[in-house]
């Protein structure tokens, strides 16, 4: 079936590090990838996508690559911020006719440092 | 703002109650989502109405009744639940068959009972 493996945090760095949140998935297809985060007390916001084999997407100094070979949708950020302190879920999309579903990662929880 | 309102914010209910939750989307999608969302787990897909027609029900509780009266409106009716039924409602709309395929979420219900 479908499914979504990210890396358990969680993920404790120092301001202005470098962020790498793994994330790999099993589908039937060509899924859409996706990075959705959680600030405290928050629901859900899309951080970025990428829809095709070796699209990137980036939002936020955020970026995620596309990997069919490796099926894997790795999130990188050059420098963290104390605000980026969330939590980052992987996702994909599976379609199913005119049906379509989300389907997350456990998460992965970011603390950033001063 | 996403464009998903949901209400109340935080719902405190004791077993024997009977308490609605309240989702409204104003981006014009036509599926919603109800999802759960509880500590150390994943987020859990509850129900997906598509069109107003529920698609998907994953094997939730009947102590859960979705009811989707227009593509706009979703709701979780919830009757003599469990303590471990505390967690994070998330609800979510997005546009199927279309090209954009991300889901969009409100800020959740806080769900505590007692």
């Amino acid at each position: 079936g479908n499914s979504v493996t990210q890396m358990e945090g969680p993920v404790t760095l120092s301001e202005e590090a470098f962020l790498t949140i793994n994330c790999t998935y099993t589908a039937t297809g060509y899924p859409s990838l996706f990075w959705y985060v959680q600030y405290p007390g928050e629901g859900l916001q899309l951080l970025l996508k990428a829809t095709k084999a070796d699209d990137k997407g980036s939002n936020k100094g955020f970026e995620a690559t596309y990997r069919k070979e490796t099926t894997s949708f790795h999130l990188e950020k050059g420098s963290v911020q104390v605000s980026d302190s969330a939590v980052y879920f992987c996702a994909l999309w599976t379609y199913g006719g005119s049906q379509g579903n989300l389907i997350f990662g456990k998460g992965t929880k970011l603390s950033v440092k001063p | 703002e996403t464009g998903v309102t949901q209400t109340p914010r935080h719902l405190v209910m004791g077993m024997t109650n009977k308490k609605s939750l309240k989702c409204e989307q104003h981006l014009g999608h036509n599926a919603m989502y109800w999802y759960k969302q509880s500590a150390k787990k994943p987020l859990e897909l509850m129900f997906v109405y598509n069109f107003k027609e529920q698609t998907e029900n994953n094997s939730v509780p009947s102590r859960f009744s979705p009811e989707c009266p227009n593509s706009s409106h979703l709701f979780l009716h919830l009757h003599t639940l469990q303590p471990e039924d505390s967690a994070l409602y998330l609800c979510a709309s997005s546009q199927l068959g279309g090209e954009n395929t991300e889901a969009f979420f409100g800020q959740g219900t806080r769900l505590t009972v007692v």
